[in-house]
């Protein structure tokens, strides 16, 4: 069973980089019978909906949201299971819950998600 | 971007009744239309994918329904556990994107 985990600070200084990790479990990060699958980065502001960050593939393509691409960069190690999200120049409105998930090519649904993990952004 | 309303933003249901929830799309996604239930402190937990197929674990008493620009998504007989926020999810055309959420209580 694929299980997912972010990990990172919990509190960032306004302006600075926000940098986490989503470690994944049971499954290959790279390709395997089922496909290639699309490993994504999902916000939640505090009782907000759902904003999504990007995704990234295992060969290192990325898709970012308009909103955030200039501030946004993801990554792939494929040798340690992980991809990482860095946010850089980051203010109060980048305060939320981060989710990692991956998308099947099934018909591109985010199938396993990590359990999220909160980031606050303040001084 | 491709943005999903869905409605009504909040309902008030009893248990044993039958919800429904629309997500109407401001252009055609097809069928790449999801469903997601999200308990609150919990990650959100895939239903319906391609509009209308059950994920594998999922209750029958869910179903999803529509194509194009409008989806339904019931619940036949609500149970203590739906008692939750529903979000319908278009990945036609990136970037992704959510309604803003159905949040279903206890009448």
């Amino acid at each position: 069973q694929v299980q997912l985990q972010e990990s990172g600070p919990g509190l960032v200084k306004p302006s600075q980089t926000l940098s986490l990790t989503c470690s994944v479990s049971g499954g290959s990060i790279s390709s395997d019978s089922s496909g290639v699958y699309y490993w994504n980065w999902i916000r939640q502001h505090p009782e907000k909906g759902l904003e999504w960050i990007g995704y990234i593939y295992y060969s290192g393509d990325t898709f970012s949201n308009p909103s955030l691409k200039s501030r946004l960069t993801i990554s792939v190690d494929t040798s340690k299971n992980q991809f990482s999200l860095k946010l850089n120049s980051v203010t109060a409105a980048d305060t939320a819950v981060y989710f990692c998930a991956r998308m099947i090519p099934r018909a591109r649904e985010f199938d396993h998600w990590g359990q999220g993990i909160l980031v606050t952004v303040s001084s | 971007d491709i943005q999903l309303t869905q409605s009504p933003s909040s309902l008030s249901a009893s248990v044993g009744d039958r919800v429904t929830i629309t997500c109407r799309a401001r252009q055609t996604v097809s069928t790449y239309l999801s469903w997601y239930q999200q308990k609150p402190g919990k990650a959100p937990k895939l239903l319906i994918y391609a509009a209308s197929s059950l994920q594998s674990g999922v209750p029958s008493r869910f179903s999803g329904s529509g194509s194009g620009t409008d989806f339904t998504l019931s619940i036949s007989s609500l149970q203590p556990e739906d008692f939750a926020t529903y979000y319908c999810q278009q990945s036609y055309s990136p970037p992704w994107t959510f309604g803003q959420g159905t949040k279903v209580e206890v009448k």
